[in-house]
């Protein structure tokens, strides 16, 4: 199955602590997107990755996420001191074209 | 900003009804439009798109899509649903940087 890959698939962490969550995209896509999903927001872009290219982090709610994709492939999406509207579904995609293929998604939760 | 609205937050329906789902987008130029599903516990996945060309499009499982550039509309419909279609639907358009801005999405839930 050379599907998008994400991990952990659950997470839960205490406020104020720090968070990494992994993508691994299908392989041969250059772009690489990361959403969130959550009650109140629905789903919202955070950023985006397209080969060598400076990422679009317009998305970004704050200065405490953060992202990297290393060697044009897996990519890392960190959260620095947790708030509890951090808890959400964060879902990874990737593409060669237009339609982008989703993750199974990690579910966040800060207690 | 380009923003999608989704009409219905809830619907439900009982088996072999026709559905309707609204989505209008507020972007007057070139428009990718997409229709996602998601099933109870599973991940994001496309059900059709809308690129150019033939504005009627077809997608899995016996949806289709109008586009209508007019009234800035993209409504999902299927004409007969089944228990199997209850999931959570979201339109999306591309933005001007490739990232896809979502609808609020419907949740659909079939009867039996």
């Amino acid at each position: 199955g050379a599907g998008v890959s994400q991990s952990p698939s659950n997470k839960v962490t205490e406020k104020g602590k720090d968070v990494e969550l992994r993508c691994d995209p299908i392989s041969g896509h250059t772009a690489l997107y990361w959403y969130r999903q959550s009650l109140g927001q629905g789903l919202e872009f955070l950023i985006y990755f397209q080969g060598n290219s400076a990422p679009d982090k317009s998305g970004l709610p704050s200065d405490r996420f953060s992202a990297e994709r290393t060697g044009g492939s897996v990519s890392t999406l960190t959260i620095q001191r947790t708030q509890q509207e951090d808890s959400a579904v964060y879902l990874c995609a990737s593409s060669r074209g237009v339609e982008q293929f989703f993750g199974p998604g990690t579910r966040l939760t800060v207690l | 900003a380009q923003s999608v609205s989704q009409h219905n937050h809830h619907v439900i329906l009982s088996e072999a009804a026709s559905l309707e789902l609204g989505c209008n987008y507020s972007y007057g130029g070139t428009v990718n439009l997409f229709w996602y599903v998601q099933y109870p516990g599973q991940h994001l996945q496309l059900l059709l798109k809308y690129f150019s060309g033939d504005p009627l499009v077809k997608g899995i499982k016996g949806f289709e899509a109008e586009f209508i550039k007019s009234k800035f509309s993209f409504n999902l419909r299927k004409p007969s649903v089944q228990w199997s279609d209850t999931a959570e639907y979201f339109c999306a358009v591309i933005g001007s940087n490739y990232q896809l801005i979502w609808g609020a999405g419907t949740k659909l839930i079939i009867k039996p």
